[in-house]
């Protein structure tokens, strides 16, 4: 079974400072890697997909890395604003199972103003 | 285009009731999947659908059935409710594996379970 690891599991900063979001898979034979964005009480929000071909995917403030020699993916937020404070969960795929998603626990982020 | 619904949105439960989890998509997606989320523990593949008309067991499948209607809709079955089923539900669908965005995952908005 893909072990996936977030951490830190809580995160504090100030409004402008650049972040970085780590995850780790134990399998390196992932299909994808997925990362999502979760507010309290609401469903998941789908932030970058990055295919097991891809090093990296950017979607405005925020990029995404993959390096699966090293089992490893981080989130990195530009800029962070008060309204990107939320829980930050990454999911990989091994492609079986119908290409269900094995999820971290979650890094919780909080942007203070 | 409304994505993945789910119904309802909450519910309460004695032990031993049974109830229904509805769910459906509108993206014309092949694959469908639930998981349910407790504190502490992440999400977990419950059961899933990798095609219309055929159905698979995740990692926790025990006390649910599951029904893939048709195309649109996945359905999640409780029969005879138990406190450890008390969490939150979240139904997701994907498109077939092709193309750089392929077997992305979009979620629903969530069913919140509780079993007294």
């Amino acid at each position: 079974k893909q072990e996936v690891t977030q951490i830190p599991a809580a995160l504090s900063v100030p409004e402008g400072e650049n972040l970085v979001l780590n995850c780790s898979f134990t399998d390196s034979a992932i299909y994808n890697l997925q990362w999502f964005r979760q507010d309290p009480g609401k469903g998941l929000t789908s932030l970058l997909l990055i295919q097991s071909s891809q090093r990296e995917q950017t979607s405005g403030r925020l990029n995404a890395s993959l390096d699966k020699s090293s089992g490893r993916s981080t989130l990195y937020i530009a800029a962070s604003q008060p309204g990107d404070s939320a829980t930050y969960l990454c999911a990989a795929s091994l492609g079986g199972s119908g290409y269900a998603l094995n999820f971290g626990k979650g890094t919780s982020l909080l942007v203070t103003p | 285009n409304a994505g993945v619904t789910q119904t309802p949105k909450f519910q309460v439960l004695k032990t031993g009731q049974s109830m229904t989890l509805q769910c459906a998509q509108d993206m014309n997606h092949n694959s469908m999947y639930w998981y349910r989320q407790d504190p502490g523990m992440g999400l977990r593949l419950i059961y899933y659908s990798a095609s219309e008309g055929t159905t698979d067991k995740g990692e926790v499948p025990n006390g649910y059935n599951v029904s893939r209607l048709n195309k649109r809709e996945f359905s999640l079955r409780l029969e005879s409710a138990a406190p450890s089923q008390t969490s939150v539900y979240f139904c997701a669908s994907s498109p077939p594996g092709q193309g750089q965005l392929s077997n992305e995952q979009f979620f629903g908005p969530g069913t919140r379970l509780t079993v007294l």
